[in-house]
């Protein structure tokens, strides 16, 4: 079936640096989420992309859907120990109605 | 408003019991989800329902499992018997569908172990 493959699987950061992580499908994509889950807690939606090409920025948190509607990435800029979280990009397939996540990326901001 | 809402948050029972997870979406959401999180496997999604119909359950691991919706504000998810390998967070998520606009509001889980 198709999948997501987020990259990396982890990242362990210094407070105020800026962190940067990709998303790719061997399918295309015509929407692209991105969620983050904190410890404990259920994913929150933080932006969602709908066309190739889009740029969407959330404050420090900036998104783009590649322009192959294969990839997308995330960046977040001086991050900050809240930050800690783990981030999946996530979408529907085409014609499809499931949403199918990645195996997220797990952000560790060391203060 | 109030969120998804999940209970019990936490369930510790012994294999070959039976588990109930239970789950009230958001008010006027009229789809819900059922994921299970492990380390291994990730974010999987269960089975879904649209208007309290099932719509695909191809994600329900074995016969053991089974998911109800008897009403647009509540729904259940069953194992008969447990197992440990069912160790895992449960999410329910709610979505209004047909809005075009996929984001799915996540309940903060049941973190069910099976000893």
């Amino acid at each position: 079936g198709q999948q997501l493959n987020q990259s990396p699987q982890s990242m362990f950061i210094q407070e105020g640096e800026d962190v940067s992580m990709n998303c790719t499908s061997s399918s295309i994509f015509n929407t692209w989420l991105w969620y983050k889950q904190e410890p404990g807690e259920g994913p929150v939606l933080l932006i969602a992309l709908y066309k190739a090409g889009e740029l969407t920025s959330n404050g420090r948190l900036t998104a783009q859907f590649g322009i192959t509607r294969k990839d997308s990435f995330l960046n977040i800029s001086a991050s900050i120990p809240s930050d800690v979280g783990i981030y999946f990009c996530a979408g529907p397939p085409p014609g499809g109605f499931k949403t199918i996540f990645g195996a997220g990326t797990r952000l560790f901001v060391k203060a | 408003d109030a969120g998804v809402i999940q209970s019990p948050r936490h369930e510790v029972t012994e294999m070959g019991q039976e588990v109930t997870l239970r789950c009230k979406p958001i008010s006027g959401h009229n789809s819900l989800f059922w994921y299970r999180q492990t380390m291994m496997r990730g974010l999987e999604l269960l089975i879904y329902f649209n208007n309290n119909v099932p719509i695909d359950d191809s994600g329900m691991p074995e016969d053991r499992f089974s998911a109800k919706m008897p009403n647009a504000s509540f729904s259940t998810l069953k194992i008969q018997p447990s197992e440990p390998r069912d160790s895992a967070v449960y999410f329910c998520a709610s979505i209004i569908w047909g809005t075009g606009f996929n984001e799915q509001f996540f309940g903060p889980g049941t973190r069910l172990t099976v000893l």
